[in-house]
């Protein structure tokens, strides 16, 4: 069982510019969760996905948007990147509303 | 809404010494409650969780953590430290699969 993958693991974006980051969950698991982590912060939550939808939204602009896939597996779209922005995101996957396993996450530099 | 408060940013311990982190949070029901480790760059390990029952929980690695309901506190504790120990702990509430964190505390252990 590969668990949570996240791709990519690093990349650099320049301000202004869009990213896409993807996640594939643990087998098994119908439910995608995705949190940004600043630097010396918990992680904060951006949203959720559950067949397909997103269930729950946290505090985070429209700027952020999310999809899940037939097969579970889900993207976070950031639009108009600000040097704010810079963070590791982190996914986490889980049977409905089960326990949150986390992959090692996607640095992202905003420059 | 649900909050986490670790006290304790930074805590310093010698090797084979106990620990103890400290965790309060804020939640009108009984609480899921949860204690993460991250090591630098990595995402967040399950140590331990509770949810109902035996307010004395067990976990990974040699780790206990205890819930008081009376002082709304989920205390996470090592009888003996080993120098792998050393990470950045997040306590952290679910509510409906959302997992709201804590700040972190940075465990440093001395030889």
């Amino acid at each position: 069982d590969a668990g949570v993958t996240q791709s990519p693991t690093h990349l650099i974006k320049t301000r202004g510019q869009q990213v896409t980051l993807r996640c594939s969950p643990k087998s098994g698991h119908d439910t995608v969760s995705w949190y940004q982590q600043a630097l010396g912060q918990g992680p904060q939550f951006i949203f959720q996905y559950y067949e397909e939808e997103e269930r729950q939204r946290g505090n985070f602009p429209d700027r952020f948007s999310g999809h899940q896939f037939p097969n579970y597996s889900s993207e976070l779209n950031v639009n108009a990147l600000l040097l704010g922005d810079s963070a590791l995101y982190l996914c986490a996957s889980s049977l409905n509303e089960g326990h949150a396993f986390f992959g090692q996450g996607t640095r992202l530099t905003v420059v | 809404a649900q909050s986490v408060t670790q006290p304790d940013i930074h805590i310093t311990v010698s090797e084979g010494a106990s620990l103890e982190l400290r965790c309060n949070y804020s939640y009108g029901a009984t609480p899921y409650l949860f204690w993460y480790v991250q090591s630098p760059g990595q995402g967040l390990q399950l140590l331990l969780k509770y949810f109902s029952g035996d307010t004395l929980v067990q976990g990974i690695k040699g780790f206990e953590a205890e819930f008081k309901r009376s002082q709304s506190s989920f205390n996470l504790r090592k009888p003996s430290v080993h120098w792998s120990d050393a990470a950045e702990y997040f306590c952290a509430v679910a509510r409906k699969g959302k997992l709201t964190f804590g700040q972190g505390t940075i465990l440093t252990v001395h030889p």
